[in-house]
Formats: C-alpha cells, structure tokens, sequence
C-alpha cells in the first residue's frame, strides 16, 4: 500500500532559525497537503498542491511539490515560538482518495 | 458556524468495557473520516463514511471496531471490548464532499483503558 514519509522526526530550532521537513511518497500522488497540529490540539489544514513543481507561500512559510509528485517540503523562514508543533504531510494517490499521512515533524523553537 | 464537534472529549474505559466516540462533522457536510493517532506518532486512517454508507473501511481493524454515520445524528466509531492497545487520541474529520481540498478536524477523544 501507499506510504508516506517524513523527515526529521524531530527538530530543534533557536528561534530565528529556518526550519524545512521532507516528505516522500511510495507511489505518485495525485495532491498533497500539509496540516499542523499543536501540543495538546488537532490538525489544522495549511495548503493543498495538485501541480507537478508546485511552488506556494504563505508568509514565512513555502511549500514545494516535486516534479515527479512524489515528493514535497516545507519551509519556515526564521522560526518563531508561535511555529511549534507537529507538522504533517498527506498524500493522495488519486483525486477523491483517502489521504495518508505522513509521520510527522515535531517542531521546538528555544526563544 | 459551528466546527466539527466530538464527544467525549476523554474517555476512560477499563478493559473488556465499550467505548462509543461521536463525531458531529460541520454543517453542510456529509462527508466524515476518522483517524486515530498514538503518542508522538502520526494520524492512521481508519473509515472514511458517508451518510448511511461505508464508503473506505480498510483502516479499521477486523474485530472490535464499527463505525456508522446514520441519516439523522452524529457519526460513532464503537469498539468493543477494549484493550489497553486502543489507547489513543481518536479523531474525526469532515468535509463537504469527496474531492474537496482539505478535512475539517475535530478536538479528539482521547481514550485511556486501565
């Protein structure tokens, strides 16, 4: 079946630092989507991409879908405490399917 | 306009008891998906149901566990005689039809079986 992976598992950042977690998928995608998840909360959508070397911002952050939909990262440019959390990646393989999720990347900021 | 609601928002079970999770998905969708999630790990799909149907159960285990969404009420995931194992945070997810963009979560039940 499909897997979805992600990369690191953990990381710690001095606040102002960049911060950019990897996903890769078994299979092609049809879309990917990113969530975040707060200590103690649930996930919370951030952005869906469907194009194949989809490039999207959203303030200090960027979400990149590779060529071969396989692939996506997200970057956060200069951390700030408000960014920890877990974020997730999840795949589609086909428009309608069920999402997959990635393991997540557990985000600390140090202020 | 309300988010999706789940209730209880904790659950303690000993073992061998049931436990029943409801989920109210958001208004205006009939598109209900849930998930469990263990400690520091991330979110397994488990049944994904539209109203009065079943639609993808090939994440929910063969025994134990059901899940519902009637015509009238909220959506329950039941799992019957618990086990320690099942310990975790349940969620559910809604959206208003099959292909949209992004699923709606709710708060969680977090269940605990002594």
């Amino acid at each position: 079946g499909q897997q979805v992976m992600q990369i690191p598992q953990y990381q710690h950042v001095q606040e102002g630092e960049d911060f950019t977690t990897y996903c890769n998928s078994s299979t092609t995608l049809s879309n990917i989507q990113w969530y975040k998840q707060r200590p103690g909360g649930h996930p919370v959508f951030l952005i869906q991409l469907v194009k194949s070397g989809e490039v999207k911002k959203q303030k200090r952050l960027t979400f990149q879908f590779g060529e071969a939909k396989k692939n996506s990262s997200l970057h956060i440019t200069a951390t700030q405490t408000t960014d920890v959390g877990t974020y997730f990646c999840a795949g589609r393989q086909t428009s309608g399917s069920r999402l997959t999720f990635g393991e997540g990347t557990q985000l600390t900021v140090n202020p | 306009n309300a988010g999706v609601m789940q209730n209880p928002r904790h659950l303690v079970r000993r073992r061998g008891q049931e436990a029943r999770l409801r989920c109210s998905p958001m208004k205006g969708h009939s598109h209900v998906y849930w998930y469990r999630q263990l400690p520091e790990e991330g979110l397994k799909f488990m049944v994904y149901l539209q109203k009065e149907n079943i639609i993808d159960e090939s994440g929910m285990p063969k025994e134990r566990f059901s899940a519902e969404f009637p015509k009238e009420g909220p959506s329950i995931l039941r799992i019957q005689q618990v086990v320690r194992g099942d310990s975790a945070a349940y969620f559910c997810a809604s959206s208003p039809s099959r292909g949209y963009n992004e699923q709606f979560f709710g708060p969680g039940t977090r269940l605990t079986v002594l």
